[in-house]
């Protein structure tokens, strides 16, 4: 079963906007992680927020966490048609044994 | 440094027969994880092996098992496969004491179709 649910399930925009995703998760967490996958294959690790972080930055990737409301969200500034792509949160509850996913953000920039 | 392989890419099986998927990982890389990805169930973890020993199992019936090798390599085996097993698997490798900043590392999968 998913942890966690993720919002929207699509969001599409122009190239230059910024694209924001959201995730809710269950349980308590000892990290939360984001991966983007393109069309079937395999995924990419973007982005890693520990649970005593709040925030995160790398390069145009923003992710905030909050324990409290158990929801993290990804920002992605000056999007490009490149990060046409699904878009999944994934909590780890025991730090390096499995991990949760949540059900993907599909996410298509326009050019 | 290569990334984590599976072999083959794509597969197509028939009802009742069995398969092996296999994953190399990152070479380090002790752990080694399993999820498979279908459009109903997402994804889902299968099983994570460590140092040849199986330390956590998800709730997948017992057709699906798996092994690791001493050089981390690891295999998943699904037997009397049904049409619900099409799947994408994927493999994923860490660090054995966790995923640090870098988190998992995955393969492209391997593409299962069941007919």
């Amino acid at each position: 079963s998913q942890q966690g649910e993720e919002d929207p399930q699509a969001l599409s925009i122009q190239e230059g906007e910024n694209a924001t995703m959201n995730c809710s998760y269950k349980t308590s967490i000892n990290n939360l992680q984001w991966y983007r996958q393109n069309s079937g294959r395999g995924l990419v690790h973007l982005i890693l927020i520990r649970s005593n972080e709040r925030e995160k930055h790398s390069g145009r990737l923003r992710v905030t966490l909050d324990t409290s409301k158990k929801s993290s969200s990804l920002l992605i500034t000056a999007s490009r048609a490149a990060d046409t792509a699904s878009y999944f949160c994934a909590t780890d509850v025991t730090s390096g044994s499995r991990l949760t996913f949540g059900e993907g953000t599909q996410l298509t920039v326009n050019p | 440094k290569a990334g984590v392989t599976q072999t083959p890419r794509y597969l197509i099986k028939t009802r009742g027969q069995q398969v092996t998927l296999s994953c190399s990982p990152i070479s380090g890389h002790r752990s080694v994880s399993w999820y498979q990805q279908t459009p109903g169930q997402g994804l889902q973890f299968l099983f994570e092996y460590f140092s040849e020993t199986q330390r956590n199992k998800g709730n997948f019936p017992g057709r699906f098992s798996g092994r690791q090798f001493s050089n981390s390599r690891s295999e998943m085996n699904v037997s009397t496969l049904e049409l619900g097993d099409s799947a994408l698997y994927l493999c994923a490798s860490s660090l054995p004491t966790g995923p640090h900043d870098y988190g998992y590392t995955f393969g492209s999968g391997t593409r299962l179709t069941v007919v």
